[in-house]
């Protein structure tokens, strides 16, 4: 079963346009991580935010994290074409991690 | 430093059958964790080994096994195949475990006719 909710599930929209995906999760955790799966192939990791933390920045994603609702969301600036993938929240105990339902963006020229 | 390979990349196989996969984790990296990718259930959490040791196991049946060998390496393997089975497997190597940043291999596309 999954751990996560992501929604929306489909966000489309143009290139330049900032894009937030959000995650919702169920138990406690030690750190939710965000990944980008390109059509059907391998993961790519982006960001790790740990829980006694509340925000984190990588180039243009920004990740913001709130353990009182369990919650996490996961903004890309300035999107461009090459950002169209899913993306998916995990949330990581000491033992598995635990993956969301995933958002697919597209995002047009 | 090369990356997760997973072998073979595509499979097909028929019911009844039995599969192996195999997973090479980034060289130091002692935590693999196998992966279920479909798009009825999304991704789900196989089992992962660490130092040749099962740690953690999912919500499968006992016709999923792995094993991990003394180089780190990994396989998978599923008994009397089910269409249902048919999936993006995926492996990841991380230095100490999922908890951590994991790193995929492109994983195995099985289908199963």
């Amino acid at each position: 079963s999954q751990q996560g909710e992501e929604d929306p599930q489909a966000l489309s929209i143009q290139e330049g346009e900032n894009a937030t995906m959000n995650c919702s999760y169920k138990t406690s955790i030690n750190n939710l991580q965000w990944y980008r799966q390109n059509s059907g192939r391998g993961l790519v990791h982006l960001i790790l935010i740990r829980s006694n933390e509340r925000e984190k920045h990588s180039g243009r994603l920004r990740v913001t994290l709130d353990t009182s609702k369990k919650s996490s969301s996961l903004l890309i600036t300035a999107s461009r074409a090459a950002d169209t993938a899913s993306y998916f929240c995990a949330t990581g105990n000491t033992d598995k991690l635990i993956f969301g339902t995933g958002t697919r963006l597209q995002v047009f020229p | 430093k090369a990356g997760v390979t997973q072998t073979p990349r595509y499979l097909i196989k028929t019911r009844g059958q039995q599969v192996t996969l195999s997973c090479s984790p980034i060289s130091g990296h002692r935590s693999v964790s196998w992966y279920q990718q479909t798009p009825g259930q999304g991704l789900q959490f196989l089992f992962e080994y660490f130092s040749e040791t099962q740690r953690n196991k999912g919500n499968f049946p006992g016709r999923f096994s792995g094993r991990q060998f003394s180089n780190s390496r990994s396989e998978m393997n599923v008994s009397t195949l089910e269409l249902g089975d048919s999936a993006l497997y995926l492996c990841a190597s991380s230095l100490t475990g999922p908890h951590n940043e994991q790193f995929f291999g492109p994983g195995t596309r099985l289908t199963v006719l």
